[in-house]
């Protein structure tokens, strides 16, 4: 067990629809990232943040958006949802940037 | 261009033996690497890194080596065992905090 936890594990929607992945961090990091992993193109980097402010920024479709709270849980919206969006999204989270970062187990997404 | 990848997309080695799976990378200016373990189902897991001011970094039961004349990367794992089945992936960091993935290379083990 990492320490990232990530909700739901799975989600099942519609082309067209909007959801939002939840994550939240170890006790302790303050980065957060989001990656996307499909089967034609491994694992990508999608956002960073680092306590509450972007951080970088990967291949991100402007569809997807997302944001850390106080807190420093995070969100990751997905909208107008294609079929091609079907993946595993995770979370990852570190002390700090470039530090080494810690996996969650991951939301499949199911788009029919 | 920025782009991370690796030999072999699979590997399969003898219950025992010692496994090596490599990671080639196109950016010099890469300052550090990781190599992640994903078992089915799960998320992936650090299993060692290493910075570009060393060529060699030993963990247990694992070696990272850093060519960086020919901008390689390895892993070797000594003794493979069962549990040692998985994907691996190199990933590289440019810069800023993004990490770009390899590919993957799916590790079996034969009893």
């Amino acid at each position: 067990d990492s320490g990232v936890t990530q909700t739901p594990k799975h989600l099942i929607t519609a082309t067209g629809q909007r959801v939002t992945l939840r994550c939240s961090p170890r006790s302790g990091d303050l980065s957060v990232y989001w990656y996307q992993q499909s089967l034609d193109q491994g694992l990508q980097f999608l956002i960073q943040y680092y306590n509450g402010e972007e951080r970088a920024k990967g291949n991100i479709l402007e569809r997807f958006s997302a944001q850390q709270f106080p807190d420093l849980h995070s969100e990751l919206n997905l909208s107008s949802l294609e079929l091609g969006d079907s993946a595993l999204y995770f979370c990852a989270s570190s002390v700090a940037p470039l530090n080494e970062q810690f996996f969650g187990p991951g939301t499949r997404l199911t788009v029919l | 261009g920025e782009s991370v990848g690796l030999h072999l997309p699979t590997l399969s080695v003898q219950e025992g033996d010692n496994s090596i799976i490599n990671c080639a990378y196109s950016n010099s200016a890469s300052d550090y690497f990781i190599w992640y373990k994903q078992e089915s189902g799960k998320g992936p897991q650090f299993i060692i890194d290493i910075r570009s001011n060393m060529d060699k970094r030993q963990g247990q039961r694992v070696t990272v080596l850093l060519n960086k004349t020919v901008k390689h990367l390895s892993l070797q794992i000594a003794a493979t065992q069962p549990g040692d089945s998985a994907v691996y992936f190199c990933a590289e960091s440019q810069g800023a905090q993004k990490l770009v993935f390899g590919q993957g290379t799916r590790l079996t083990i034969n009893p």
